[in-house]
């Protein structure tokens, strides 16, 4: 079973500018979860989306928005960058998002504002 | 409320010594608490996992110890080896959502 994959690897955008990432979920994996890596801040969930539909969001300003496919992929948009927007962006798929099942990260995008 | 904190923040083992972080957590309720391993280049991967009903869980060289009236818990690596050096990750969870707090992650380092 192929695992999450994200695409692309490595984005180098300028402040302003905006920037959609993409996920593709492990095959029958309906809940799609992005987060935020960095430095100093860790790792901070941004959002998680389950039949298209947005079912938690973290504290990220709105300038961050995802969506979801009904095959399950999963797009984040991230609008007039700062360069505080500087990370890993990961994302990781459960079959249905429940806290037990066991929640597989794809490798993540390394987005480089400046 | 919403933190979870991690200590040591980096940690560094002779081969065959045992690792142990430790994180602390606030909001009472978490129930889910798991803790992932992420190696350089690569995304987190899930380690194991606890729920608070139990105070410690085993798998392998890999235990969970949990003190749910500390609102502690802590991840002990036995036989620790080269192999296990990466950066950890605790997280903790409310029931029916995966939207994990993490906790800042410890590096560690096995030394050969």
């Amino acid at each position: 079973k192929a695992g999450v994959t994200q695409t692309p690897r490595y984005l180098i955008k300028t402040r302003g500018q905006q920037v959609t990432l993409s996920c593709s979920p492990i095959s029958g994996h309906r809940s799609v979860s992005w987060y935020q890596q960095t430095p100093g801040q860790g790792l901070q969930f941004l959002f998680e989306y389950f039949s298209e539909t947005q079912r938690n969001k973290g504290n990220f300003p709105g300038r961050f928005s995802g969506r979801q496919f009904s095959n399950s992929r999963s797009e984040m948009n991230v609008s007039t960058l700062e360069l505080g927007d500087s990370a890993l962006y990961l994302c990781a798929s459960s079959l249905v998002g429940r806290d037990m099942e066991t929640q597989y990260f794809g490798p993540g995008t390394r987005l480089l504002v400046l | 409320q919403q933190q979870v904190k991690q200590s040591p923040q980096s940690l560094i083992v002779q081969k065959g010594g045992i690792s142990i972080i430790n994180c602390a957590y606030e909001n009472t309720a978490f129930d889910y608490f798991p803790w992932y391993q992420q190696f350089p280049g690569k995304g987190p991967a899930l380690l194991i996992a606890i729920r608070p009903d139990v105070s410690e869980k085993k798998e392998g060289r890999f235990t969970i110890s949990f003190n749910k009236s500390a609102k502690q818990f802590s991840l002990h690596i036995m036989d620790s080896q080269p192999g296990d050096s990466a950066t950890y990750f605790c997280a903790a969870s409310k029931s029916y959502g995966q939207n994990f707090v993490f906790g800042p992650g410890t590096r560690l380092s096995v030394l050969p």
